[in-house]
């Protein structure tokens, strides 16, 4: 089974601090990992995935096999990043399978 | 611009009544699916299709069923709706063709149940 866990449902920031999102997650064998975001009603979309190392709106992650974690980082957080952010798992080079998420984190970048 | 269209924005139905919850998409994939969305539990999976006709129980099916009649619509049934699944419900569509595995999401749709 697959299992996406986010330990901090909020997470309150200032404008320019860095800013860190936690996923750890459980899965035997190769994940693909994405982060997902939902800015204030707009719908759920990709921010990056793990199998493309790039660098989305200043954001990365790292998937970390040994830690099982794939936290989402800005070194300098500004006040348009607030919105909810997913992080979710699928199995690598499977077609058709699904999705799984973890819980979510609200996170508010502060003026 | 790819689509997945939810046909309605906010939904208020009775207690029992039965609910169609309509999902298109134009982009000629494959796979489609059925979230609920609720705070602190993240995204759900209620039900899953891979192709025409066919359909897979996701983590929550207990409630729903569904139908993918066409390749473009897949239908999200509330038999008898209750108060617990008043929620937002998220449907999704990804491709098994290339190295895209990225979902695409349609807008959602909120459900009162009263």
């Amino acid at each position: 089974a697959q299992r996406v866990t986010q330990p901090e449902k909020l997470l309150s920031v200032f404008k320019g601090a860095p800013v860190e999102l936690k996923c750890n997650y459980s899965y035997s064998g190769s994940p693909e990992l994405f982060w997902y975001v939902q800015y204030s009603r707009q719908r759920l979309q990709l921010l990056l995935r793990h199998i493309s190392r790039e660098s989305i709106k200043g954001f990365t992650a790292d998937l970390n096999k040994g830690e099982t974690s794939f936290h989402l980082k800005k070194p300098f957080a500004q006040e348009e990043d607030s919105a909810m952010y997913y992080c979710a798992l699928t199995p690598q080079g499977t077609s058709g399978s699904r999705l799984t998420f973890g819980e979510g984190t609200q996170l508010t970048v502060n003026p | 611009d790819v689509k997945v269209t939810q046909s309605s924005r906010y939904l208020v139905k009775r207690t029992g009544e039965k609910v169609f919850l309509e999902c298109v998409q134009d982009m000629d994939h494959e796979n489609m699916f059925w979230y609920r969305q609720d705070p602190g539990l993240g995204l759900r999976l209620i039900y899953f299709s891979y192709d025409v006709k066919m359909k897979e129980k996701g983590d929550i099916p207990e409630g729903y069923s569904v139908s993918r009649e066409k390749k473009e619509r897949f239908s999200l049934i509330l038999e008898s709706a209750s108060t617990n699944q008043t929620s937002m419900y998220l449907c999704a569509s990804r491709s098994d063709r290339g190295l895209n595995y990225g979902y695409t999401f349609g807008s959602g749709t909120r459900l009162t149940v009263v």
